[in-house]
């Protein structure tokens, strides 16, 4: 069974960091693209980055372009986002995904969630 | 960005068909692929896949769910509506970066 376990939410002050992870097990982890989703309360989903299964390649939406980083560790089978500078529109649950072949998100994460105010 | 419109919300009568549409901003297809999917996601939970590739139907969700639709029109079909179908529905393209979703679509029982 594919488990999705998103963790390293939480409040934190704009400007700062916070770093999400998201370990995987039940699939071939190191095979799949996978993905950061993000939803504000109590709005709809926006995809955040992607990466490629070797992390050769890797993916942005233009407001976290340069502030996030997504990246991967396929030995221990886990996804990483890095989140620096963060500001108040990042406040939102965060769920991991893995990427089916047309990119597609076919497993989610329960979520984690991250609020950024003052 | 490709843009996907969908209504807001959908009251439906128990047992009855329910017909949910997303409209892009321009063509989701190729001549091989239609790059458009369904999520649900049920109050407090994670979104779930239900269709993808416009038509194929996600591993264990019944039958029920169906979708159609090519180009930039598209459909997500619920037949019978069941209590357990309450959820928001979303559509997603993915024939370009960024990935985008539409606003979803709020299924209620009348």
């Amino acid at each position: 069974e594919v488990q999705l376990v998103e963790s390293g939410g939480g409040l934190e002050q704009p400007g700062r960091s916070l770093k999400l992870s998201c370990a995987a097990s039940g699939f071939s982890f190191s095979a799949r693209d996978m993905a950061w989703v993000r939803q504000a309360p109590p709005k709809g989903l926006e995809w955040v980055a992607s990466i490629s299964p070797g992390a050769v390649s890797t993916y942005y939406r233009d407001s976290v372009k340069g502030r996030f980083t997504i990246s991967r560790d396929n030995a221990k089978s886990i996804l990483y986002l890095q989140m620096d500078s963060l500001r108040s529109e990042d406040t939102a649950t965060y769920y991991c995904a893995t990427l089916g072949a047309r990119h597609d998100m076919d497993a989610w994460g329960q979520g984690t969630s991250v609020s950024v105010s003052s | 960005d490709i843009v996907l419109t969908q209504s807001p919300a959908l009251a439906v009568p128990l047992g009855q068909r329910a017909t949910i549409s997303c409209r892009a901003s321009q063509s989701v297809s190729t001549a091989t692929y239609n790059f458009m999917h369904w999520y649900q996601q049920r109050p407090g939970q994670q979104p779930k896949l239900l269709i993808y590739d416009a038509s194929n139907l996600a591993s264990s969700i019944p039958a029920r769910f169906s979708g159609s639709g090519s180009g930039t029109d598209f459909t997500l079909t619920i037949n019978p509506v069941q209590s357990d179908d309450i959820a928001t529905y979303y559509c997603q393209q993915s024939r370009e970066l960024p990935l985008t979703f539409g606003s979803g679509t709020k299924l209620e029982i009348k």
